[in-house]
């Protein structure tokens, strides 16, 4: 167990809709990462999130946000959906931001079936 | 950016036997360079990670090694075993670029036992 938790663990929905993932990061770790996996894809860097600031940005469609709260949890909101936004969401945490060295933890990841 | 390499996408070992998986970095700056163990369904797990000051570090069945002047990395599995069946990803961080990390594509570790 990584520390990391991801709510919800599976979600159907339809295309056009929209859905939230939640994400806990472990305790006392201020810096929040979204990726995205999809079948036979690697993992795509999405947005980072340090201590309720967005850090840093990268392939995440126009159609998705994300934010982090002052409690330190973050949400990725979907919107729009499309068949192919279908995929595994991972979040992860880091303990701090631009420190050499200090590396992620996963949690296990919101599956998202769109259909 | 940075762009992280990794090879082979597909693996196949007999149990005993052992595996050795190659990433290549672009970015000089890169530092850190950790490999993450990912199962059927779940998340990466960090299995082991190695800093620029290091060539090499060990634990127990699991290597990593790092040639910065080549700017290479490979995870080395000695013995190993069904359970090691897994995807494996490579990675690598800079401190100059916020701790954002850029994984390989990963190799997919079969252990026939």
């Amino acid at each position: 167990d990584s520390g990391v938790t991801q709510t919800p663990k599976h979600l159907i929905t339809a295309t056009g809709q929209r859905v939230t993932l939640r994400c806990s990061p472990r305790s006392g770790d201020l810096s929040v990462y979204w990726y995205q996996q999809s079948l036979d894809q690697g993992l795509q860097f999405l947005i980072q999130y340090y201590n309720g600031e967005e850090r840093a940005k990268g392939n995440i469609l126009e159609r998705f946000s994300a934010q982090q709260f002052p409690d330190l949890h973050s949400e990725l909101n979907l919107s729009s959906l499309e068949l192919g936004d279908s995929a595994l969401y991972f979040c992860a945490s880091s303990a701090t931001q631009g420190y050499p060295g200090n590396t992620i933890y996963f949690g296990e990841g919101s599956w998202l079936t769109v259909v | 950016g940075e762009n992280v390499e990794q090879h082979p996408s597909t693996l196949s070992v007999q149990e005993g036997d052992s595996a050795v998986i190659k990433c290549t970095y672009s970015d000089s700056a890169s530092n850190y360079f950790p490999w993450y163990k990912q199962e059927l369904g779940k998340g990466p797990q960090l299995i082991i990670d190695i800093r620029s000051n290091v060539g090499e570090k060990k634990d127990q069945r699991i290597a990593v090694t790092l040639n910065k002047t080549a700017k290479h990395f490979s995870l080395h599995i000695t013995e190993t075993q069904p359970e090691d069946s897994a995807v494996y990803f490579c990675a690598a961080s800079a401190s100059n670029t916020g701790n954002q990390f850029y994984f390989g594509t990963g190799t997919s570790l079969t252990v026939i036992p």
